[in-house]
């Protein structure tokens, strides 16, 4: 089992790019996470899918950020354009929807935005 | 919002036993207490979780009080490596109900 892999580690942009951060959750897990981390704000949920549907994207901070999933093995979360306040570590987890199951994090990707 | 609270930060001594404290008053009858830890560096952990009765594995234990408004999670015998912040999460155990992490207790194992 690879575990969750999530790409790139380390990403640094200017303001104003397109950033692309990418999610393979675990084999057979049908639920999947994006949460970002920061000093400030610890962690916080941005959108889940179960079954590759998107279910509550309520954390997702403004329309700048979009997050998809085209199929069971792949997600991709978005932001554009990119700017500063954006900088944090985005993690991915994915889980089996049994109800003890539990959540598996991906190490995150540390996003920079100068 | 976070529904569980936490010391900010605790230390232990390598090869004692760390207690981890978590009040979570408002609990209802039909949410589970979970625990994770995040090592520096990385993404968040899975420990432990339990409706009302002690539970046990490789990990820690964690000892839930008869009125479930609180609870502990121990680390039996703490090693450098326990080093991390642990996360105390009350959660709905049906549907995919996902996690709200607080900001958990920073627990510093030392030599």
């Amino acid at each position: 089992d690879a575990g969750v892999i999530q790409s790139p580690r380390h990403e640094v942009t200017e303001m104003g790019q397109e950033v692309t951060l990418r999610c393979k959750p675990i084999s057979g897990h049908n639920s999947l996470f994006w949460y970002r981390q920061t000093m400030m704000r610890g962690l916080e949920l941005l959108i889940y899918f179960n079954n590759n549907v998107p279910i509550d994207d309520s954390g997702m901070p403004e329309d700048r950020f979009s997050a998809k999933m085209p199929n069971a093995s792949f997600s991709t979360l978005k932001i554009q354009p990119s700017e500063p306040r954006d900088s944090a570590v985005y993690f991915c987890a994915s889980r089996t929807t049994g109800q003890l199951s539990p959540l598996h994090f991906g190490n995150g990707t540390r996003l920079t935005v100068t | 919002d976070a529904k569980t609270t936490q010391p900010t930060s605790m230390d232990c001594a390598e090869g004692r036993a760390a207690n981890l404290p978590c009040n979570h008053s408002t609990i209802s009858g039909n949410e589970y207490v979970y625990w994770y830890r995040q090592i520096h560096s990385q993404g968040p952990q899975y420990i432990i979780h339990g409706l009302k009765n002690n539970e046990t594995n490789e990990m820690a234990s964690l000892i839930i009080t008869e009125d479930r408004k609180s609870s502990t999670l121990i680390l039996p015998h703490a090693t450098l490596r326990d080093t991390a912040v642990y996360y105390c999460i009350v959660r709905v155990n049906s549907g995919n109900t996902p996690l709200v992490f607080g900001k958990g207790t920073r627990l510093s194992v030392i030599a």
